[in-house]
């Protein structure tokens, strides 16, 4: 069954790097997502994206985070310098069409010391 | 604003006994209701989801759900559990004009033998 991977499982990263996050989504799908959970708190929409371009993002999605799709395959959440409150664990997801069901990777979680 | 509420932050059951999950919605149309199942580690796994048309839908591992329009919710149920259903289940919908899903803030299911 086609899955949605996530790498790494865990980072731990020192305030003020960047980091980024990785997924590889659902070949034949065409949207794109970042979603993240801070520990104890609901999923938080981060970001969409379709036709290589930015199609929503949320309010939490500020000038320190970018996304990529550098290859074809691979979709990257950056963060370029990292808070102490970026410490979440963040969901890649995709789906074939636009606002239908998304399937979820395993999560990256981010812990920023 | 479009939101979902879980009342149920934590419900016990004994295994064999019934399971409904609550969520309500708050949106001025008929939305797309998911619901979506987090074991401990794991990602977001989707259980079923509403669209339209019959309202009692069925998903995997023995759930299902009923839409029901006039009291704005979408109940999650089984008849009978098993240990492993053990874990944390998310309402979310989806609106027509956006891309995100909204998610409600979870309610952490234990199993007893």
């Amino acid at each position: 069954e086609p899955e949605v991977t996530q790498t790494p499982s865990h980072q731990v990263t020192q305030m003020g790097q960047e980091v980024i996050l990785r997924c590889v989504p659902i070949s034949n799908h065409l949207y794109f997502y970042w979603y993240r959970q801070i520990l104890g708190q609901k999923v938080e929409f981060l970001v969409s994206f379709y036709n290589n371009e930015i199609s929503e993002k949320s309010e939490i999605f500020d000038d320190q985070f970018s996304v990529e799709r550098p290859d074809g395959s691979n979709f990257t959440l950056k963060i370029r310098s990292t808070k102490l409150e970026d410490s979440a664990m963040y969901f890649c997801a995709s789906s074939a069409i636009r606002n239908t069901e998304a399937f979820f990777g395993q999560g990256t979680r981010l812990t920023v010391v | 604003a479009q939101s979902v509420t879980q009342p149920d932050i934590h419900i016990t059951v004994s295994e064999g006994a019934s399971l409904e999950l609550r969520c309500n919605y708050s949106y001025g149309a008929t939305p797309y209701l998911f619901w979506y199942v987090q074991s401990p580690g794991q990602g977001l796994q989707l259980l079923l989801k509403y669209f339209s048309g019959d309202t009692l839908v069925q998903g995997i591992k023995g759930f299902e759900a009923e839409f029901k329009r006039s009291q704005s919710s979408f109940n999650l149920r089984k008849p009978s559990v098993h240990w492993s259903d053990a874990a944390e289940y998310f309402c979310a919908v989806g609106v027509g004009n956006t891309d995100k899903l909204i998610f409600g803030t979870g309610t952490r299911l234990q199993v007893f033998p």
